[in-house]
């Protein structure tokens, strides 16, 4: 079994539409990530949280908001989705600690769409 | 702001070796990664490095680190048609709290 899904894979929405995008996962890190991916510029992370009380803006937060209902739950919501939003959208965990390792665990990504 | 820079594309030939490579900007970072991304899924850890290591092998693996000029590489040995991927360089610093992803290179091995 996966230890970082996300639903739905895929999602064709119109714009205006209300999107909510869900995590979760079973590895019991308290880290979460949600980032978006488009061709050519890679990764940006759109959201962070470092544990159930703590939520951070990452590098394009604007349009996006997101819920941590648990350790293991982590949505990304788009509140009124336009067509720019129209990306692979992937969620991560990591362990928590002092350590300075910081591998994380990627989900398989929801493909959205804003026609 | 902290910055990763990679080249967006290579291309080599079945059995060649294949050389990625990646400068970063924070002096600090402690860890530097490489992942993987396999068509249609997520990012998975490919190998890491210290930063006060030079270098590092695992199998056809060889990550080289160059931390006056801020230049980390990775090198695939015997490259396959399964190494076809796009592979990300990532850096950490300030026990893993701040953390940057590059763009990513597209790998395409050719038969």
């Amino acid at each position: 079994d996966a230890d970082v899904t996300q639903t739905p894979r895929n999602r064709i929405t119109k714009t205006g539409k209300r999107i909510m995008l869900e995590c979760s996962q079973t590895k019991g890190h308290d880290r979460m990530y949600w980032y978006r991916q488009d061709p050519g510029l890679g990764l940006r992370l759109i959201y962070y949280s470092f544990d159930v009380k703590d939520i951070n803006k990452g590098e394009i937060s604007d349009g996006y908001s997101v819920s941590r209902q648990a350790q293991a739950k982590f949505s990304l919501s788009l509140e009124s989705a336009i067509p720019n939003q129209t990306a692979l959208y992937f969620c991560a965990t990591s362990k928590a600690g002092t350590a300075a390792y910081n591998e994380q665990f990627f989900g398989p990504g929801t493909r959205l769409t804003v026609l | 702001g902290e910055d990763v820079e990679q080249s967006l594309f290579l291309s080599v030939r079945e059995g060649d070796s294949s050389v990625i490579n990646c400068t970063y900007t924070d002096s600090s970072s402690t860890y530097l990664y490489w992942y993987k991304q396999e068509p249609g899924a997520g990012l998975q850890l490919l190998t890491y490095i210290f930063s006060n290591m030079d270098m590092k092998q695992d199998q056809r693996l060889t990550v080289l680190l160059n931390k006056k000029d801020k230049h980390l590489s990775l090198r695939i040995a015997d490259t396959q048609t399964g190494d076809s991927a796009i592979y990300f360089c990532a850096e950490t610093w300030n026990y893993g709290q701040n953390f940057v992803f590059g763009p990513g290179t597209r790998l395409s091995v050719l038969p």
